[in-house]
């Protein structure tokens, strides 16, 4: 199974929404509703912001949300802080019965 | 409130075997809600997902890796393993032991550095 393919930096400005893309096929994303984000800073350990497409966990700011449209879902995150400067990585179920995670996305808050 | 704890040596050998152990303490292994499993993210690189483990012992594997690794639950002791064989440098990453909702993660490990160097 390939990774699911993610821009490779996206950046912006305090203040500012941005979009993160993950691109997969109908046998991951676009099979099923079980696509969820994590966010890892450095040297930490990553901490799921979106699951099942749509849903932030308890304690997850309503600047995050998630969407999905055919085979690729979105990570937006509005309002960006410095703090959300941090890695992104996407991941879905599969039709083989395993887990594929994305390419990862740094965002760079400018 | 849930703790996973990796442990295991921080060096091996080319053609080694690593092993490693999630201690799961806060909340049941055996709860029937959750699959326990393994993902390591290599220098310079993306996560990748390793395997999965029921506490029934049903398994799951990555593909990519299935040839070189067993995962395995121990619920007497509340923890669970993970075996790669035959390591190479490419095998070098932070290793994270996991806990596995419907389809997602909802608790990480702190991760361990595993470097593979003659």
């Amino acid at each position: 199974q390939s990774a699911l393919t993610q821009p490779a930096s996206v950046s912006g400005s305090p203040g500012q929404s941005i979009t993160i893309s993950c691109t997969g096929t109908s046998n991951d994303v676009g099979g099923y509703n079980s696509v969820s984000w994590y966010q890892q800073h450095p040297g930490k350990a990553p901490k799921l912001m979106i699951f099942d497409v749509t849903n932030r966990p308890s304690g997850v700011s309503y600047r995050f949300s998630g969407s999905k449209s055919g085979n690729t879902a979105s990570l937006t995150i509005s309002w960006l802080q410095t703090e959300d400067e941090a890695d992104y990585y996407c991941s879905s179920y599969t039709s083989s019965v395993t887990y594929v995670f994305g390419t990862g996305t740094k965002v760079t808050v400018l | 409130q849930l703790q996973l704890q990796e442990s295991g040596p921080g060096l091996a050998k080319p053609s080694e075997t690593l092993s490693l152990t999630c201690t799961v303490s806060g909340a049941s292994i055996t709860d029937s809600n959750y699959h326990w499993g393994w993902i390591r993210l290599p220098p310079g690189k993306g996560l990748e997902w390793i395997a999965n483990i029921y506490y029934t012992g049903i398994t799951y594997y990555s593909p990519s890796l299935k040839s070189r690794v067993t995962i395995s639950v121990d619920t007497s002791k509340s923890h669970f393993s993970l075996k790669v064989t035959s390591v190479a440098a490419a095998d070098t990453a932070v290793y994270y032991c996991v806990r596995y909702a419907h389809g997602y993660v909802d608790d990480w490990g702190q991760g361990t550095l595993v470097t593979v160097s003659s």
